[in-house]
């Protein structure tokens, strides 16, 4: 996958369930990126990090959490409180100057049941 | 913030025809803008971009144009084939404090028909 790897490929949540997806990357990026992307719709960034142990919300982080304790790993929590969770969700890494382009995990498909 | 329209959302072109999207944006200290390949369920892919300082990028069979004044950008595909069907998206890219800030076009269908 490019050196950018997210597990699971498929995901099923239950009511009030929360749940971890992970992304690690061995590109040696220091920003790495959630986006959240619905059917016939364009990319939604959740959150971002340019460097360890720091992070940032994007336009819809309301029901997600995120660490990044190390450069490699940026997992994504989507929570309870998450009303609406059913999505595919792509993970991505770039350098961190204007002018690279990203690059994308396989993306994690969670359903909720 | 910044804003990036795209048109047209789908698009159905014979194969070997051409094929044109569109993409403009709202601010100029965007610098970047890379286009992406998405095909059904897997993950997008840089397909080409362009820099502010370069009016016009050619890649095989893929080409991107830029016109700063007008804050727009386009991708044209030559000889479509039927492998070039996919769901294609442009970004527009700013350094904000050493971060670059990304926007996403909100995509095009390419259907190619054989």
């Amino acid at each position: 996958d490019g050196g950018i790897t997210q597990s699971p490929k498929y995901l099923f949540r239950k009511e009030g369930q929360n749940v971890t997806l992970s992304c690690e990357q061995n590109l040696n990026h220091d920003a790495m990126y959630w986006y959240r992307q619905d059917p016939g719709q364009g990319l939604r960034l959740i959150y971002y990090s340019q460097i360890v142990n720091d992070f940032q919300k994007g336009d819809i982080a309301e029901g997600y959490s995120v660490s990044r304790e190390k450069k490699e790993s940026f997992p994504l929590t989507v929570t309870s409180a998450q009303k609406n969770p059913t999505a595919f969700y792509l993970c991505a890494s770039s350098i961190r100057d204007s002018g690279y382009g990203y690059t994308f995990g396989s993306g994690t498909r969670l359903t909720v049941v | 913030g910044e804003n990036v329209e795209q048109h047209p959302s789908t698009l159905s072109v014979q194969e070997g025809d051409s094929a044109v999207i569109k993409c403009t944006y709202s601010d100029s200290a965007s610098n970047y803008f890379p286009w992406y390949k998405q095909e059904l369920g897997k993950r997008p892919q840089l397909i080409i971009d362009i820099r502010s300082n370069v009016g016009e990028k050619k890649d095989q069979r893929i080409a991107v144009t830029l016109n700063k004044t007008a804050k727009h950008f386009s991708l044209h595909i030559t000889e479509t084939q039927p492998e070039d069907s996919a769901v294609y998206f442009c970004a527009a890219t700013e350094n904000s404090g050493g971060y670059q800030k990304v926007t996403f076009g909100t995509g095009t269908k390419l259907q190619v028909i054989p």
